[in-house]
């Protein structure tokens, strides 16, 4: 079983539709959990970002954490064509020394159809 | 400002060369990071170094080596390159210790072996 598991899609929404995109894991271990968001041909650019269980909302985009069931979720409300990329979930815990190593899933990439 | 920035953008190679591709951040962190993104999207860590510590993935040939001149700079050599080292490569960097470990990406090198 891999650390973490992401539905890779695709996934193709209509323009004003709410996305819910998610992932489970095993390792009980991770304490933060990031969603990345990566346009076609550029980096991943962090997006949300939660420490342990609840919920974290940014404008449009709300974040949740179920740490007791090892799930992570991402909403996206109204989604709009700009929204198009693949979104990775990502999370870490203490490596040692101070230091955190991130583990990705695979990505889901989201199309938003005007 | 480009806050982490690598060159080149693109390499294309011959197998069994000597590669080098270069990354630069002005944010000041101290942790640098180098991923590999295959064709499925899979993004996966090779290393992360402070000026304390380099944590190497088990899992990465020692063909690949990272070399840090200083603090903003971590550059990454591969020798005898092999057709399964055509990828993505992307570098990160992080201010360790923060809240987790929120990395900011690169752009990517776009690496062909031929």
């Amino acid at each position: 079983q891999k650390e973490v598991e992401q539905d890779p899609g695709p996934l193709s929404v209509p323009e004003g539709a709410i996305v819910s995109l998610n992932c489970t894991y095993s390792n009980s271990a991770f304490q933060y959990f990031m969603w990345y968001r990566q346009y076609s041909r550029k980096g991943p650019e962090l997006l949300m970002y939660t420490y342990s269980s609840g919920n974290k909302e940014d404008g449009r985009f709300t974040a949740q954490v179920d740490k007791s069931s090892k799930y992570i979720s991402l909403f996206i409300r109204d989604s709009q064509p700009s929204d198009s990329a693949t979104y990775l979930c990502a999370m870490s815990a203490n490596s040692g020394a101070g230091s955190y190593q991130l583990t990705f899933g695979k990505g889901t990439k989201l199309s938003v159809i005007p | 400002d480009t806050a982490v920035s690598q060159t080149p953008k693109y390499l294309v190679t011959q197998m069994g060369n000597d590669k080098s591709i270069k990354c630069e951040q002005n944010l000041g962190h101290d942790t640098m990071y180098w991923y590999k993104q295959d064709s499925k999207k899979f993004l996966k860590i090779m290393f992360s170094y402070n000026n304390k510590e380099l944590i190497i993935n088990e899992t990465v040939p020692n063909r690949f080596s990272p070399k840090s001149p200083d603090k903003a700079h971590l550059n990454l050599h591969i020798n005898s390159l092999e057709l399964g080292d055509s990828a993505v490569y992307f570098c990160a960097s992080s201010q360790v210790p923060t809240n987790g470990d929120t990395q900011y990406f690169g752009p990517g090198t776009r690496l062909t072996v031929l």
